[in-house]
């Protein structure tokens, strides 16, 4: 079975610091890894995916993430980080699965970026 | 703008009540999915459907029912079954295929028990 692990539910960081928010995951055969960010309220918007290739996956808003398969690890970064980064991040793993090829995506469950200006 | 609506953004509903939330999408995808959200529970599949006339239970079906009748829509009843319904419910859309899709997200509509 495939899973993800986000270890912290809060990280702090202060405006113009670089970020990073950890991803963890596990599946049976090669990952396919999504970063998707939260608005209170609001649905979820897509910020990048490793599918294969360069480890460094670069997204939108500036936001990047480095695929490490020896450590298991999808951990998001951005340079320097906004006020207006503040957000829910979720990491998501996919893995083939079900009747038909349906393409299952298992969610972490969220981590809030606070960052103080 | 292309796009996927949910409506209505709140719903309140009573003890015993159905209640079904409208998910429309202008994306040609071919697939579509219900999640339920909950505090520190991050996205739980409630269903998926991959074509029209077609879908499949997720994780947590229990309570709830589907349909696609038609490309564009999927809507979910939450019924009187489902004992716990105060939740932030998300549908989804992507593209199908052998290529690695993301998924597109609505707005969410947030529903309350009274």
């Amino acid at each position: 079975a495939q899973s993800v692990a986000q270890p912290e539910d809060q990280v702090n960081v202060a405006e113009g610091n670089p970020l990073t928010v950890k991803c963890t995951y596990s599946v049976s055969g090669n990952p396919y890894l999504f970063w998707y960010v939260q608005y209170p309220n609001r649905g979820l918007q897509f910020l990048l995916k490793y599918i294969t290739g360069d480890n460094l996956v670069k997204g939108s808003y500036g936001f990047e993430a480095e695929f490490n398969k020896s450590q298991t690890s999808f951990h998001l970064k951005k340079p320097s980080a906004l006020v207006s980064d503040s957000a829910l991040y979720f990491c998501a793993v996919r893995d083939w699965g079900g009747p038909g090829g349906y393409q299952k995506v298992t969610f972490g469950t969220g981590t809030k970026l606070q960052v103080i200006p | 703008d292309g796009g996927i609506t949910q409506s209505p953004k709140y719903l309140f509903r009573k003890e015993g009540q159905n209640v079904t939330l409208s998910c429309e999408q202008n994306l040609n995808h071919d697939a579509m999915y219900w999640y339920r959200q909950d505090p520190g529970q991050g996205l739980r599949l409630i269903y998926y459907s991959q074509i029209v006339n077609d879908f499949q239970k997720g994780d947590i079906a229990e309570g709830y029912s589907v349909s696609r009748e038609k490309k564009e829509s999927f809507p979910l009843t939450v019924t009187s079954a489902q004992k716990n319904p105060t939740a932030f419910y998300l549908c989804a859309s992507s593209q199908t295929g052998t290529s690695v899709h993301e998924q597109f997200f609505g707005p969410g509509t947030r529903l309350t028990v009274l």
